[in-house]
């Protein structure tokens, strides 16, 4: 049973570009949160979406930040137009319910703004 | 605000001691806590969860504790091992003021030397 996915890894972009984060969800989670992790700080919740539905994003830039988690595929977390302040790790979790339930988190994705 | 605290300065101790972490909270009532591991580069890793009505939980060689009058979460690893050596992160969530969401403390470091 493979866990979170997340791709790509690792992602460079210039100050104005697009980045596209992915993650697939451990089979069977139908729950998925990202985070943000800045440098020396702790991780900061963004969104969480069950399928077709996001159901909390009071933590995610109400600018230029956009997620889905689609019926089918992995869910996106999209930011437009990016700044340098951007640039840290992202990652992904998802749980089989919402609430207290164990998560298990991806990798993460580290984004770099130059 | 809400505010989770963790010792910020790295703890170093010798292999077979018992390390414990301190977590701290204020402006919150959280319904559980959770404790994970992250190593450099990685994604955090699940280890305990406690819930309000619980004052504490084993696993093999961790305990937790958790104190709501106290406001404070206390983490044990038994005969540690430099295998231990990692960033412990304490996450609250549940609780009116919470939402979906898992807040997260910056994390302690732990250093077990041989």
């Amino acid at each position: 049973n493979a866990g979170v996915m997340q791709n790509p890894r690792h992602l460079v972009r210039r100050r104005g570009q697009e980045a596209r984060l992915r993650c697939s969800p451990m089979k069977g989670h139908s729950h998925v949160y990202w985070y943000r992790q800045l440098p020396e700080e702790g991780l900061k919740f963004m969104v969480y979406l069950q399928k077709e539905n996001i159901i909390d994003e009071s933590g995610m830039p109400k600018e230029r930040f956009s997620a889905e988690f689609p019926k089918e595929g992995p869910s996106i977390l999209r930011i437009q137009q990016v700044v340098r302040g951007d640039s840290a790790a992202y990652f992904c979790a998802s749980s089989v319910q919402g609430g207290q339930s164990e998560a298990f988190f991806g990798q993460g994705t580290r984004l770099t703004v130059v | 605000s809400q505010k989770i605290e963790q010792n910020s300065e790295a703890l170093n101790i010798q292999e077979g001691k018992t390390a414990t972490l301190t977590c701290n909270y204020t402006n919150y009532s959280p319904a559980y806590l959770q404790w994970y591991r992250q190593d450099p580069g990685r994604g955090p890793v699940f280890l305990l969860l406690i819930r309000e009505n619980e004052k504490e939980k084993r696993k093999e060689r961790l305990k937790v504790t958790f104190d709501t009058t106290l406001k404070q979460s206390l983490f044990h690893i038994t005969a540690s091992q430099p295998a231990d050596s990692a960033t412990y992160l304490c996450a609250l969530g549940g609780g009116s003021n919470s939402g979906y969401a898992l807040n997260f403390g910056k994390g302690t470091s732990l250093l077990v030397t041989p």
